[in-house]
């Protein structure tokens, strides 16, 4: 059974710096991988999603990468801002992608402080 | 991107009522998901509801309490029935765009029983 974890559960940072958020997953035999975003009060957003065939993608200031073998996939996020203050959670989809329920990590909190 | 239009946004209701909480998406999509997420927890999938054919139930979920609907391509409904306080989660429901393989949310339903 595939379990999803994610380091640490929370962070705060000061304003402009630089941070990495780590997940880790149990089987490596996945199809895909998903960060998403969830802030207070709403739903998620999904930000960028890695196929198994990659090593990471890039949106902005956002960079996902992804090592199937290890079972680990990091999100990097440059030059931090307030407004990236929210709940970040991993996600991994089965073999056979949209039959097997995403799994999901319980999240990071980040706080980026003005 | 899908857009979906989720509601009631909240809602505190007795124990032993019922809440129907409604999912509308601007697109039609084949596969729609209903996950719960507890206090501190990470999501957990409910169901899967597919058109044209009965939900079909993770482990631990159970047609009787959290019965859904899926009338066309387009929307779809989760019944939590006869609450308890141990119900008192954030329900989302989901929908896989087949396009880019990404999972989008809807904002939420935050469920309190009392």
């Amino acid at each position: 059974k595939q379990e999803v974890t994610q380091i640490p559960a929370a962070l705060s940072v000061p304003e402009g710096e630089n941070l990495v958020l780590n997940c880790s997953f149990t089987d490596s035999a996945i199809y895909n991988l998903q960060w998403f975003r969830q802030d207070p009060g709403k739903g998620l957003t999904s930000l960028l999603l890695i196929q198994s065939s990659q090593r990471e993608q890039t949106s902005g200031r956002l960079n996902a990468s992804l090592d199937k073998s290890s079972g680990r996939s990091t999100l990097y996020i440059a030059a931090s801002q307030p407004g990236d203050s929210a709940t970040y959670l991993c996600a991994v989809a089965g073999k056979t992608s949209g039959n097997t329920p995403l799994v999901f990590g319980k999240g990071t909190r980040l706080s980026v402080i003005a | 991107s899908a857009v979906i239009s989720q509601k009631p946004s909240r809602d505190i209701c007795q124990r032993g009522t019922s809440l129907t909480i409604q999912c509308q998406v601007d697109s039609q999509v084949t596969m729609m998901f209903w996950y719960r997420q507890q206090p501190g927890q990470s999501l957990t999938l409910i169901a899967t509801a597919n058109q044209g054919s009965e939900a079909t139930y993770e482990s631990g979920f159970v047609i009787d309490k959290f019965p859904i609907s899926r009338p066309n391509l387009t929307f779809s409904t989760l019944t939590v029935s006869n609450m308890s306080p141990e119900d008192s989660s954030i329900y989302l429901c989901s929908v896989l765009q087949a396009t880019n393989e990404k999972l989008f949310f809807g904002s939420g339903t935050q469920l309190s029983v009392l």
